[in-house]
């Protein structure tokens, strides 16, 4: 069975540095293929791609948000960091951690953790 | 940047009913395309990828197709659980999603 679960905290304040850990079982990072990626929600709105990390220590960064975003892994402790610098109340979201599993070429978020909200605010 | 537009953006249908939801790509994705349902307070949850592929366990009233930039999803016969919100998702380059379908009772 796989688990994620996101943990960090709920509250931050502008311009601080988010981060954020998913603890994840199941499944390994060393693991050819294996990726975990980070996906965030603002209240009521629409799912946005932030980071993912690969098995091979390859990572992408969403173009409009890379110059923020910090994502490394720790394989032996089955966890993924994602750091976001500089936050604003508009990074306020829930922050979902998932599996991302190849298939074909490409990967796909197949298991996904509870999500953890994050709100930025003085 | 590829950008995925969904249509429509709420759905009114009725259990039983057959239920069709558009997803066009700025550009050619070939099939990197995957569907996600969303109930609320709930993490997405992965229906099909590569764009008509159906995830193990999901139900077989769901059917997605396409290629290209234009792909659909279809809800053959609309039962209680499916009352959701919907998101496509490009894997071509980097991945993006749709705005999302709001499925809700009519």
């Amino acid at each position: 069975q796989i688990t994620l679960k996101e943990a960090g905290p709920t509250l931050v304040k502008p311009t601080q540095t988010l981060t954020l850990t998913c603890t994840f079982s199941g499944f390994s990072l060393s693991s050819t293929g294996a990726g975990v990626g980070w996906i965030r929600q603002p209240p009521g709105k629409a799912l946005e791609w932030l980071a993912l990390i690969y098995w091979n220590n390859n990572h992408h960064y969403s173009p409009s948000l890379k110059s923020r975003l910090t994502i490394t892994k720790d394989t032996s402790k089955n966890q993924v960091v994602l750091r976001l610098t500089n936050m604003d109340p508009v990074d306020s979201a829930t922050y979902y951690c998932a599996r991302a599993a190849l298939f074909g070429a490409g990967s796909v978020f197949d298991s996904w953790g509870q999500g953890t909200l994050v709100t930025v605010s003085p | 940047d590829i950008q995925m537009t969904q249509s429509p953006s709420t759905l009114s249908a009725s259990v039983g009913d057959r239920v069709t939801i558009t997803c066009r790509a700025s550009q050619a994705i070939n099939t990197w395309l995957a569907w996600y349902q969303q109930k609320p307070g709930k993490a997405p949850k992965l229906l099909i990828y590569q764009a008509s592929s159906l995830e193990s366990g999901v139900p077989s009233r769901f059917s997605g197709s396409g290629s290209g930039t234009e792909f659909t999803l279809t809800i053959s016969s609309l039962e209680p659980d499916d009352f959701a919100t919907y998101y496509c998702q490009q894997y071509n380059l980097y991945w993006t999603f749709g705005q999302g379908t709001k499925v809700e009772l009519k």
